[in-house]
């Protein structure tokens, strides 16, 4: 079964500075993998997402992420957080097939401070 | 285009009750999917519907069901509430069955008391 964690339950930055979330996957196969963030009271709004081909994945809001086969991973980047980037960052694993469905982490709590 | 919207947004029950909440995919869309969002499971997928089918299942009891509509438009029902049940509950839309390209709604927010 594929399992999908977020090591980092909350983090806190500075307005500005860089950003790193992580993700780890756990899958078969070659994964589907998104990162979706939610704020306060709204749905999930999809960030980015990684099916083939480059490795490197860039997303709306100035998000990229790096897809590494090797360490299972597929951490979610910024070069500069700005206030409203604050939010849940869910990171999420999709089953190829018949059975076609997202599994999400536990999500990533981000702090922006001022 | 107008979003993914659901209602009611917010909705309070009292156990052993039941309770249906109401989806309206983005217009074209035909594939609907359920997930649950509580603090201590997170994000747990529900079912999908395509076509007035029912094409995926996650792991809930049958207490939790649904059905969608020939304008795609999709509800969800849980029988015989349970404080656990509490949750948000949100709802995506996409243009084909089993896509991840998924939008989603802004949720249901379920109290049980």
């Amino acid at each position: 079964a594929q399992s999908v964690t977020q090591p980092d339950i909350h983090i806190t930055v500075s307005e500005g500075a860089s950003l790193e979330l992580r993700c780890n996957y756990s899958y078969g196969a070659t994964p589907y993998l998104f990162w979706y963030v939610q704020s306060p009271g709204q749905g999930l709004q999809l960030l980015l997402k990684y099916f083939s081909g480059d490795t490197l994945v860039q997303g709306i809001k100035g998000f990229e992420a790096e897809f590494k086969r090797s360490q299972s991973s597929f951490n979610l980047r910024k070069p500069s957080v700005h206030w409203s980037d604050a939010a849940e960052y869910f990171c999420a694993v999709g089953r190829s097939g018949s059975a076609r469905q997202l599994t999400f982490g536990s999500g990533t709590q981000l702090t922006v401070l001022p | 285009k107008a979003g993914v919207t659901q209602t009611p947004r917010y909705l309070i029950k009292t156990r052993g009750q039941q309770v249906t909440l109401s989806c309206s995919p983005i217009s074209g869309h035909r594939s609907v999917s359920w997930y649950q969002q509580t603090p201590g499971q997170g994000l747990q997928f529900l079912f999908e519907y395509f076509s007035e089918t029912q094409r995926n299942k996650g792991n809930f009891p049958g207490r939790f069901s649904g059905r969608q509509f020939s304008n795609s438009r999709s509800e969800m029902n849980v029988s015989t509430l349970e404080l656990g049940d509490s949750a948000l509950y949100l709802c995506a839309s996409s243009s084909r069955e089993g896509s991840y390209e998924q939008y989603f709604g802004p949720g249901t927010r379920l109290t049980v008391t």
